[in-house]
């Protein structure tokens, strides 16, 4: 079944300490996104990707960074986790614009 | 004003009722829409895209209605297996997608 596939399902890393999430689909969308969700909150676009067209929201800070090195894969890289960057990391990918959106079934990060 | 604004509930309802949620959205150039599901520590799920004719799928009919800008989701003959959270999402530009912060519907035996 062509799916996203997130990698990994949980992650426990140190204080500042750089982790890395992995994304990959198969259903060959163009597009790549990827959200934070906190308890109780709406997921939070960080940034997403049309192709490898890169687009960083406003309000993600420096400490998140991304890359797509081909049409299935998508990584999410964080520098330097504070205690505010515990959530669940959401990759979803879509064909294209205003189109659904489907979603891996997320790494939840804790940060010790 | 929040861009997309959900009653957060909870509905507490009996097994084999109808519930229905709304959802408004402040943007009316907004194009698309949608329902998704969440249960609890999991990820969103597709229920279904809304679409101006108003759409059924089995006991879920979603409604949009661009004059007074909110959508709606009625779900008929309540199952346990309904409870989770209901997130209403409104694209608004291109790539962007607003996700409300959720209707939680509990279904009681």
């Amino acid at each position: 079944d062509a799916m996203v596939i997130q990698n990994p399902r949980y992650q426990v890393t140190q204080f500042g300490k750089p982790v890395t999430l992995s994304c990959s689909q198969t259903l060959n969308h163009n597009v790549m996104y990827w959200y934070q969700q906190k308890s109780s909150q709406a997921p939070k676009l960080l940034f997403h990707y049309y192709d490898k067209d890169f687009n960083n929201e406003a309000d993600t800070p420096d400490n998140f960074q991304s890359r797509r090195p081909n049409t299935s894969f998508c990584f999410l890289d964080i520098r330097s986790p504070g205690l505010g960057d515990a959530a669940m990391y959401l990759c979803a990918t879509s064909i294209g614009s205003n189109q659904p959106q489907h979603f891996g079934d997320g790494t939840r990060l804790s940060i010790l | 004003r929040k861009e997309v604004e959900q009653d957060p509930g909870p509905f507490n309802v009996p097994e084999g009722a109808t519930v229905a949620f709304n959802c408004t959205y402040s943007n009316s150039a907004s194009q698309s829409f949608f329902w998704y599901r969440q249960d609890c520590r999991k990820e969103p799920k597709l229920l279904m895209s809304v679409y101006s004719s108003g759409n059924e799928d089995g006991r879920f009919t979603a409604q949009l209605n661009r004059a007074s800008q909110y959508i709606s989701l009625l779900i008929r003959d309540s199952k346990l297996s309904d409870s989770a959270t209901y997130l209403c999402v409104v694209t608004s530009g291109t790539y962007k997608y607003i996700f409300g912060t959720g209707t939680r519907l509990k279904v009681l035996a």
